[in-house]
């Protein structure tokens, strides 16, 4: 069965602080998809980026960066110098290729920037 | 704009009085689906669709109904509302199966009393 954990319910951290969000995930697929949104205090989801299981680069997007390793089935996100405009509540999603065309998500991790 | 719409945004119901939330996009994509929200659990998905006429359940169907006659639409169905129906529902949509991007209507707050 596939699943998505995102251990750290909640986050704090003063603004300008780097703060990484972990997300680990299982799966006997060997073609998938990882994802992350962000859900900002508005309500929306946001598509910050998506990962394939052959894709194991790191990326990085202006202050946001994601570090995929399969060999400990994680894909956790990274922002560095963090602002109050980053406070939200972070997910953390699986999708396989070709077999149940489902999405898992994590339960999310919420972020809180103080000033 | 390339856009999925969900209607109502706010609904306050109650037990038993049968109810639709609608979706929409206007992309042509193929995959539509169904999530609730709910606090320490995340999104779980309900229903989803890979196409017209083609359904399938999430991981948490139960008490829910789709339909899929047209690709744009996609009206998420509660027959009998129930009070653990309340929740914050959002539709999505990807051109593709397989682990395309989804992107997301602006949700729908439901209230059963």
């Amino acid at each position: 069965a596939q699943k998505v954990t995102q251990a750290q319910t909640e986050i704090s951290v003063v603004e300008k602080e780097d703060v990484t969000l972990d997300c680990v995930y299982e799966t006997r697929d060997t073609t998938y998809y990882l994802f992350w949104y962000k859900q900002p205090p508005s309500g929306e989801l946001v598509f910050l980026i998506r990962r394939n299981s052959f894709d194991e680069q790191n990326e990085i997007s202006g202050r946001y960066s994601w570090n995929f390793q399969k060999s400990t089935s994680s894909f956790n996100f990274t922002i560095t110098a963090s602002q109050v405009v980053d406070s939200a509540v972070y997910f953390c999603a699986l999708s396989d290729a070709y077999v149940t065309y489902k999405y898992i998500f994590g339960t999310g991790t919420r972020l809180k920037v103080l000033a | 704009e390339a856009q999925v719409t969900q209607n109502p945004r706010y609904l306050i119901t109650v037990t038993g009085k049968k109810l639709t939330v609608t979706c929409s996009q206007n992309m042509n994509h193929e995959y539509m689906s169904w999530y609730r929200q709910d606090p320490g659990l995340g999104l779980r998905q309900i229903y989803y669709s890979m196409n017209v006429e083609v359904t399938d359940k999430g991981d948490v169907p139960e008490g829910y109904k789709v339909s899929r006659k047209e690709k744009r639409n996609f009206p998420l169905i509660l027959e009998s509302p129930s009070p653990n129906q309340t929740s914050l529902y959002f539709c999505a949509s990807s051109p593709g199966t397989g682990g395309d991007t989804q992107y997301f209507g602006p949700g729908t707050r439901l209230t059963v009393l």
